[in-house]
């Protein structure tokens, strides 16, 4: 299972653009990259999950290069609601719940 | 939205006794997933589970663990015998199982906060 390496923590204002970036060297060939978003006291929830290029959903867009040896997230003016633990997960199918999650990027949104 | 829910909410136990977590996951799903989160630590994995029986543990899961599909609908943690340190969040989470573009987005309940005293 590819490690993946994230900035600890982000601080960043409202309605700014974020962008988290995660590093995944050893990823493999088969393996997606997905994005979890963690409040205090509650489970992760999924953001957005992508293999390669750019994803956009409602609430984000995943940038992935040709290497697929990184990855980042971005959030579009973000709000306080924002201030969460992101998580990136790499892996593919029943693996990708076979790992601990990482240490998480803590986003801190200010008013 | 379908969703994985999870009882109890919060529990409060001693030492040495034994605790059973519950977890309904999704009901097209059939990987299940149980986690834990120590305060302020990251999400540890512990044990995934398919087709009635473990697909794989951590050096986490030991013993003093075990899972349980007891009918259709439930899946449960069981600790045997509660030390203060299993004192965290535990969430169960599920994710489906495709024959092909499984990408395994995982699903997770609101989690069971366990406190040992």
């Amino acid at each position: 299972l590819a490690k993946t390496t994230q900035p600890i923590s982000m601080d960043s204002y409202e309605g700014q653009e974020v962008n988290i970036t995660c590093s995944h060297n050893n990823i493999a060939t088969n393996d997606y990259i997905t994005w979890y978003q963690q409040f205090p006291s509650q489970g992760p929830r999924f953001i957005i999950q992508g293999y390669k290029t750019k994803v956009t959903n409602e609430v984000a867009s995943l940038f992935i290069p040709a290497d697929r040896k990184s990855s980042t997230l971005s959030l579009p003016r973000v709000s306080l609601s924002d201030t969460a633990v992101y998580y990136c997960l790499v892996g593919v199918g029943t693996n990708a719940g076979k790992s601990t999650f990482g240490d998480g990027t803590t986003l801190t949104v200010k008013p | 939205e379908p969703e994985v829910t999870q009882t109890p909410s919060h529990q409060v136990t001693q030492m040495g006794q034994e605790v059973i977590l519950r977890c309904v996951p999704i009901s097209n799903h059939l990987y299940f997933y149980w986690y834990r989160q120590i305060l302020g630590q990251k999400v540890e994995f512990l044990v995934s589970f398919y087709n009635n029986e473990i697909s794989e543990k951590s050096e986490i899961f030991d013993d003093q663990f075990s899972v349980e599909r007891p009918d259709g609908s439930n899946f449960t943690l069981k600790i045997r015998s509660t030390k203060l340190e299993d004192s965290a969040m535990y969430f169960c989470a599920s994710s489906e199982v495709r024959l092909a573009g499984n990408t395994g987005e995982l699903f997770f309940g609101e989690g069971s906060r366990l406190t040992v005293l």
